[in-house]
């Protein structure tokens, strides 16, 4: 019964490369949350989502910045055209439908380095 | 104003003692909930504790309980008989939820907890 699983655990791009980050839910779990840590900082909300729908991108970055989750596949967080400051691990958790007491299963995180 | 408030130093406890980690929010909201989560070194997000605004009694899970302070907007964690492996961050959080929309999780900034042999 695997958890929410991340891939990868650690990337590393160059300045303007793209990073494509994924999360696959747990099973049972249809809606999806981003969210962004700076160093010596707490969990940023950046976007929630379930099947083929955004519900709320609130906390995201106007640019460069995007996310999907497809009817099948995992969710994808797409950063175009990376920059140092995108330097943070990005965290994905998930829920059930109507999330109950507990709600949100983390993954264990992508930690971006941009060199 | 802040949601979710952690403003203690970094902490520290020895081991087999008591400690208690301070969180105070702030909601117009009279449906939230209130999480706890432990982040070790390695990075992980666990989840420790959860209260609901509702809840007329305090949350427990093991040796983690929750002291649920709803009028002073306070919901402190307190850990007994502190283990080694207690040594991580421990982040409050809150889930404001309007009819079961916008339920994305608001943090804190974490508190660091360090447990001496």
């Amino acid at each position: 019964n695997a958890g929410v699983m991340q891939n990868p655990r650690h990337l590393v791009r160059r300045r303007g490369q793209e990073a494509r980050l994924r999360c696959s839910p747990m099973k049972g779990h249809s809606h999806v949350y981003w969210y962004r840590q700076l160093p010596e900082e707490g969990l940023k909300f950046m976007v929630y989502l379930q099947k083929e729908n955004i519900i709320d991108e609130s906390g995201m970055p106007k640019e460069r910045f995007s996310a999907e989750f497809p009817k099948e596949g995992p969710s994808i967080l797409r950063i175009q055209q990376v920059v140092r400051g995108d330097s943070a691990a990005y965290f994905c958790a998930s829920s059930p439908q109507g999330q109950g007491t507990y709600g949100y299963t983390f993954g264990s995180g992508t930690r971006l380095t941009v060199v | 104003a802040q949601k979710i408030t952690q403003t203690q130093p970094g902490m520290f406890v020895q081991e087999k003692e008591a400690v208690t980690l301070d969180c105070t929010y702030d909601t117009s909201d009279p449906s939230y909930g209130l999480f706890w989560y432990k982040q070790p070194s390695s990075g992980e997000m666990i989840f420790l504790i959860y209260q609901g605004s509702y809840d007329q009694q305090n949350a427990t899970e093991g040796r983690y309980s929750l002291n649920f302070q709803k009028a002073r907007k306070s919901a402190n964690l307190v850990i007994s008989a502190s283990q080694l492996g207690d040594s991580a961050m421990y982040f409050c959080a809150m889930r404001e939820s309007a009819n079961g929309a916008n339920s994305k999780l608001t943090f804190g900034k974490g508190i660091t907890l360090s447990v001496r042999p």
